[in-house]
Parts: C-alpha cells; sequence; structure tokens
C-alpha cells in the first residue's frame, strides 16, 4: 500500500501566483512527521519544511507553509508568491519509528512544478 | 559548514560489473543513509546507519548490494554484480541524530548500467 500518495504529477503556476501541491499519507502510528523536499534539475534534494503530528499549528517557513489536515491524513504544501527559481520537483516525505527504535523516512513520488513567466 | 560530499558524481558501468560509491557526511552527524532514486520516483532508503551500526536495511537487496561505514565517519556503497535495474541515482544524507528530523543530502552518483 502506498505511504505517501502526491496525485500530482505535474503542475503549473503563473509566477507571483499561489500553488498548493497535494499530499495524503497513511499510518497507523500516532507519532510521526511531514516533509517537504525541493530537488531541482542539478539533482540535490533541500529541505523545505517540516510538520510534527502533534503540532496543533501549521508550518511555516517564508513563501512555503504546509496545510496539515489530520483526520484527512492530507499534508499539502502552499507556496506563496511563485518564483521562477521554484520550478523543480516536489517531494513530500512522512517520517515513522521503527520496531528498533529508529525513524524510517517514505518518500513519495513527486510533484514537477513549473512556474511561468 | 561542508556540506555531505559523494564522488564519483556520474558512473557508467557494464552490467555484470561491479561499482563502489562513497559518502563523506557532515562532520558530527551520527546518522547516514543512503537511498536509491530511480528515474520519475522518490527516493527509496536502502540502508541507514547510527554511527557505525546499521539501524535498518530492510530495502537493501543484499544478494548483490553492501555498505559499510568503518570508524563511523565516511561510507561506501557497493553493488556486485550491476544489473540493468540498478541504473539509478545514489543519494547519500546526513542528521546530527537519528531522531534528528532534517536530512541533509548530497549530490548524488548517477549511475547508468548498459
Amino acid at each position: 500500500a502506498q505511504k505517501i500518495t502526491q496525485t500530482q504529477p505535474g503542475m503549473f503556476v503563473q509566477e507571483k501566483e499561489a500553488v498548493t501541491l497535494d499530499c495524503t499519507y497513511d499510518t497507523s502510528d500516532q507519532s510521526y512527521g511531514l516533509f517537504w523536499y525541493k530537488q531541482p534539475s542539478s539533482g540535490e534534494m533541500i529541505f523545505l519544511i517540516y510538520q510534527g503530528s502533534y503540532d496543533e499549528q501549521n508550518a511555516t517557513e517564508g513563501r512555503y507553509s504546509l496545510n496539515f489536515q489530520k483526520a484527512r491524513k492530507s499534508a499539502n504544501l502552499v507556496i506563496s508568491a511563485s518564483q521562477l527559481g521554484d520550478s523543480a520537483m516536489y517531494f513530500c516525505a512522512m517520517r515513522e519509528g521503527m520496531n528498533t527504535g529508529g525513524f524510517k523516512t517514505i518518500f513519495g513520488a513527486g510533484t514537477r512544478l513549473f512556474v511561468k513567466a | 559548514e561542508a556540506g555531505v560530499a559523494q564522488s564519483p558524481r556520474y558512473k557508467i558501468i557494464e552490467k555484470r560489473q561491479s561499482v563502489a560509491f562513497w559518502c563523506n557526511p557532515i562532520s558530527g552527524h551520527a546518522t547516514l543513509y543512503w537511498y536509491q532514486q530511480i528515474l520519475g520516483q522518490g527516493p527509496k532508503l536502502l540502508i541507514q546507519f547510527q554511527n557505525n551500526g546499521v539501524v535498518d536495511d530492510s530495502q537493501l537487496p543484499k544478494d548483490r548490494f553492501s555498505a559499510e561505514r568503518l570508524k563511523g565517519v565516511d561510507s561506501t556503497l557497493k553493488i556486485q554484480p550491476a544489473k540493468l535495474e540498478d541504473s539509478a541515482v545514489y543519494l547519500c544524507a546526513s542528521s546530527p541524530q537519528s531522531s534528528s528530523y532534517e536530512q541533509y543530502f548530497g549530490p548524488g552518483t548517477r549511475l547508468t548500467v548498459t
């Protein structure tokens, strides 16, 4: 079963507009974390934002905010005032505890965002 | 602060050959991860080290893949023998502890198996 689902393979947004990238997750754990990473064409993975399952407020980091709806098991990324440099792949990820005591991070398939001038 | 270093950046080999990748994590980071990212997919965790011990290697194809982290610092990932389906980008990441939620990724090694 898919743990992380990103249903939008590709998205287009006009420069300076806001865009929402969808992510739903599946877990039976009470304690978990949700992330978004950006991967430009150069290939490096860049951490954007983190939301803990017990955090009551939605996480925000500059132009990035995470719309966390726990009952719906969704963790959508909102990018405000899109810039041309935001064109990249975006991955949603979830961290769960393991029986061994450590943590494991699982990534979705990604959404490619294209920002139009 | 220096980031995660990986080498080589690119490698082309024929199937059934062997290959090794090297990763140097951020200084002081106890946890090191190797991910495989096949084109068009998200990264998949292959192995996770805490210092020089293995925390999780449940998705590592152990018949052909091996990894070690001697002295709890640098790590090498080896494939022997390589198959066509091993063509991917191999990403190394590190974090201060396994409980740390942020992972710092290296630039990756792009492997092409012909």
